[in-house]
């Protein structure tokens, strides 16, 4: 079965960074486009970034460009989130999930989330 | 940018009821792109019905899409015990987007 574990969340100061990182398995991910989502506590869902199945083709929402960098490594099965310079407003749960992008757009699994908190 | 709204903030209904939930976009989109999702406290979410219309694997039939152009609709035919919940609309213009959400409550 589809299962998608994130990690790497936590406690950081303003300004600071973080890697997340979500495992993948129960499917050939180097076929699949992937993308992290994520929730601030007690709002909606907000996308955040999605990476083509090669890694060739990457899109963020304008809220984070520039500071998320988005990355894969298929060999490892392993989808990867670089955040920078972060904000307060960043505070939230990030969720990584698989993106079906072919003929139809949407998010067919997701993970449980991992918790970032930005805050001095 | 298309804007998604959906409505009515919260839905309060008894189980056995009908739910109707609305989700709207700002210009017309394809009906290809419009999903629908569930979400429980601390879980995360889950699709339900993606391309307007067709109901993702595992998911009961008293679910349903429908709608076209601007206005999309969520029905829960009769709702159970485990239906109360949040509901996202989503759609894909130049990137992925989310509406609001509705809150189906017990009433």
């Amino acid at each position: 079965q589809v299962q998608l574990v994130e990690s790497g969340g936590g406690l950081v100061k303003p300004g600071g960074s973080l890697r997340l990182s979500c495992a993948a398995s129960g499917f050939t991910f180097s076929d699949y486009y992937m993308s992290w989502i994520r929730q601030a506590p007690g709002k909606g869902l907000e996308w955040v970034s999605y990476i083509s199945s090669s890694g060739s083709t990457i899109y963020y929402a304008d809220s984070v460009k520039g500071r998320f960098t988005i990355s894969r490594d298929n060999a490892k099965n392993s989808l990867y989130l670089q955040m920078n310079s972060l904000r307060a407003e960043d505070t939230a749960v990030y969720y990584c999930a698989r993106w079906q992008q072919w003929l139809v757009r949407y998010f067919d699994y997701w993970g449980q989330g991992t918790l970032v908190t930005v805050s001095s | 940018e298309i804007v998604l709204t959906q409505s009515p903030g919260t839905l309060s209904l008894s189980p056995g009821e009908r739910a109707t939930l609305s989700c709207r976009a700002s210009q017309s989109v394809s009906s290809s792109y419009l999903a629908w999702y569930q979400q429980k406290p601390g879980q995360a979410p889950r699709l339900l019905i993606y391309g307007a219309s067709s109901r993702a694997t595992g998911i009961p039939d008293r679910f349903s899409g429908s709608g076209s152009g601007t206005d999309f609709t969520l029905t829960i035919s009769r709702l159970e015990p485990e239906d109360f919940a949040v509901y996202y609309c989503q759609q894909y213009g130049s990137s992925p987007f989310f509406g609001g959400g509705t809150k189906v409550e017990i009433k």
